[in-house]
């Protein structure tokens, strides 16, 4: 049981190029979360997916997109790296948030370090 | 605007000293506050959820309590393999969590 998995874990990229950071999960969950930390920042909301089938702005969704393929993967886009996206990128997922309040805390991959330059 | 405020930014102790973190929030229709540890290089780990002012949980040497306006996570006799940093988030629906920035805490032998 491997919980939430993010390929790359690290990756440097030219400012200008583009690339997909990959997020997998394997507890059912149906929603899933892209954030980013920055020092002194906290961790950031980019964008999340309630359910399968639907995606939502967070709190700093410019520059990025998303994709949810099925319930199981999430993958977050950089069309156009720019210095200001080098950050740590956490991919989240938990159970969809209800009218219950129980068992929706989020549980994190291992991040994916990404420096543009 | 769901807003988290953690207290201290760091904090150091010595093996076995007790202590406190704090975490004040403002969120309208709290559905959850949640700690998380932070091991260095490593992705937020779940600790605990509170869901109601009064309510408490305790895993081994942490516990955490919660009061309408605010959450401590209580450090009992704390060994130096508790450092890390510690991060306070809140849910308010279904639009993800809302974190603290978070204290980075240091247990000295």
């Amino acid at each position: 049981n491997a919980g939430v998995t993010q390929t790359p874990k690290f990756q440097v990229l030219k400012t200008g190029q583009s690339m997909t950071l990959q997020c997998a999960q394997d507890m059912n969950h149906n929603s899933m979360y892209w954030y980013r930390q920055d020092p002194g920042m906290g961790l950031r909301l980019i964008y999340y997916s309630a359910s399968e089938g639907t995606t939502d702005k967070g709190e700093v969704p410019n520059g990025y997109n998303v994709s949810r393929l099925n319930k199981r993967e999430f993958s977050l886009r950089l069309e156009s790296a720019a210095p200001s996206q080098t950050s740590v990128y956490f991919c989240a997922s938990s159970e969809r948030h209800t009218g219950s309040i129980t068992n929706t805390e989020a549980f994190f991959g291992q991040g994916t370090r990404l420096t543009v330059v | 605007e769901d807003q988290v405020t953690q207290s201290p930014e760091a904090l150091r102790l010595q093996e076995g000293e007790s202590s406190s973190l704090n975490c004040s929030y403002t969120v309208s229709g709290l559905r959850g506050l949640f700690w998380y540890r932070q091991d260095p290089g490593k992705g937020p780990e779940f600790l605990f959820t509170l869901y109601s002012a009064g309510e408490e949980k305790e895993k081994e040497r942490l516990k955490a309590t919660l009061t309408k306006k605010e959450s401590f996570l209580h450090i009992t006799a704390p060994k130096p393999e508790d450092s890390a940093t510690y991060l306070c988030a809140v849910r308010r629906s279904a639009d993800g969590l809302t974190f603290g920035k978070g204290t980075h805490l240091i247990i000295q032998p």
